[in-house]
C-alpha cells in the first residue's frame, strides 16, 4: 500500500506556480520522498527527491516540512506540457530491490 | 541515444495465448523492473532484477514470468494463467543503489 496521500486533482494557470501537496505522516527517518510524473500514456519521469532538506533542480523544488510529515512539489512556472499525473513516493534509503510504490497521484491540469 | 526501449507499443493477443513483452536498455544499468498499470491507477511492481541471472517477484507476480540472461534485456512473459492481462506495461531500469529509475515508453497489451 502507498504510504502517501495526495489530492486526486488540481488545476493551475499557465505561467503560475503549481504547488502539489503530499502527506506522508508515517514516514520514518530512513525514508526519502520522491516525486515522479507521468504524462498521459507515457512512462513516468523522475523529478526530484529529498530526505529532510529542501531541494531544487532544473525541473522543480521540493519543500519538506520540519517534521517530515508532509511535502510540497513546486513547479515555479507551469506550462501546458506540465499537465500530467504527479506521484509522491516514500522509499527507504536502503531499499530492498529498489522498487517504487506508486499511489494514485495528483492529476495536474495546466490551463491557458 | 541512451535509453530504454519497449516494443511493440500496442499488442493484441487472443485469450489463452502467452505473450512476451520486450525491454532493452543501453544505459548499462544493473537493475531492471517491470510494472503494470491499470486505468486510473498507479503502477504495481511485477518483477525486478538487480543482476544478470537473478530476479525477484514483486507484488503481483502471479501469471507472469521473466528472464535476465543479459544485462541489457529483461523480457516479460504474460502467461495464460494471468487472469486479467489487459493493461499498460512499463519497464524501468536504474543503477544499483542510485535513486532515479528510468522508464520506457510502455506497451499497451489488449487480450481479446
Amino acid at each position: 500500500d502507498a504510504k502517501t496521500t495526495q489530492p486526486p486533482s488540481m488545476d493551475c494557470a499557465e505561467g503560475r506556480a503549481a504547488n502539489l501537496p503530499c502527506n506522508h505522516s508515517t514516514i520514518s527517518g530512513n525514508e526519502y520522498v520522491y516525486w515522479y510524473r507521468q504524462i498521459h500514456s507515457q512512462g513516468p519521469q523522475y523529478i526530484i527527491h529529498g530526505l529532510k532538506n529542501n531541494e531544487t533542480n532544473e525541473m522543480a523544488s521540493l519543500i519538506i516540512t520540519e517534521d517530515r510529515k508532509s511535502s510540497t512539489l513546486i513547479l515555479p512556472h507551469a506550462t501546458l506540457r506540465d499537465t500530467a499525473v504527479y506521484y509522491c513516493i516514500v522509499r527507504p534509503i536502503y531499499n530492498q530491490g529498489g522498487k517504487l510504490i506508486f499511489g494514485q497521484g495528483t492529476e495536474l491540469s495546466v490551463k491557458p | 541515444d541512451g535509453g530504454i526501449t519497449q516494443s511493440p507499443k500496442y499488442l493484441f493477443r487472443k485469450e489463452g495465448q502467452n505473450v512476451t513483452l520486450s525491454c532493452e536498455q543501453n544505459l548499462n544499468h544493473d537493475a531492471m523492473y517491470w510494472y503494470r498499470q491499470d486505468p486510473g491507477q498507479g503502477l504495481r511492481l511485477i518483477y525486478y532484477s538487480q543482476i544478470v541471472n537473478d530476479f525477484q517477484k514483486g507484488d503481483i507476480a502471479e501469471g507472469y514470468s521473466v528472464s535476465r540472461e543479459k544485462k541489457e534485456s529483461f523480457p516479460l512473459t504474460v502467461t495464460s494463467a494471468q487472469k486479467n492481462p489487459t493493461a499498460f506495461y512499463l519497464c524501468a531500469s536504474s543503477i544499483k543503489g542510485v535513486h532515479e529509475q528510468f522508464f520506457g515508453p510502455g506497451t499497451r497489451l489488449t487480450v481479446l
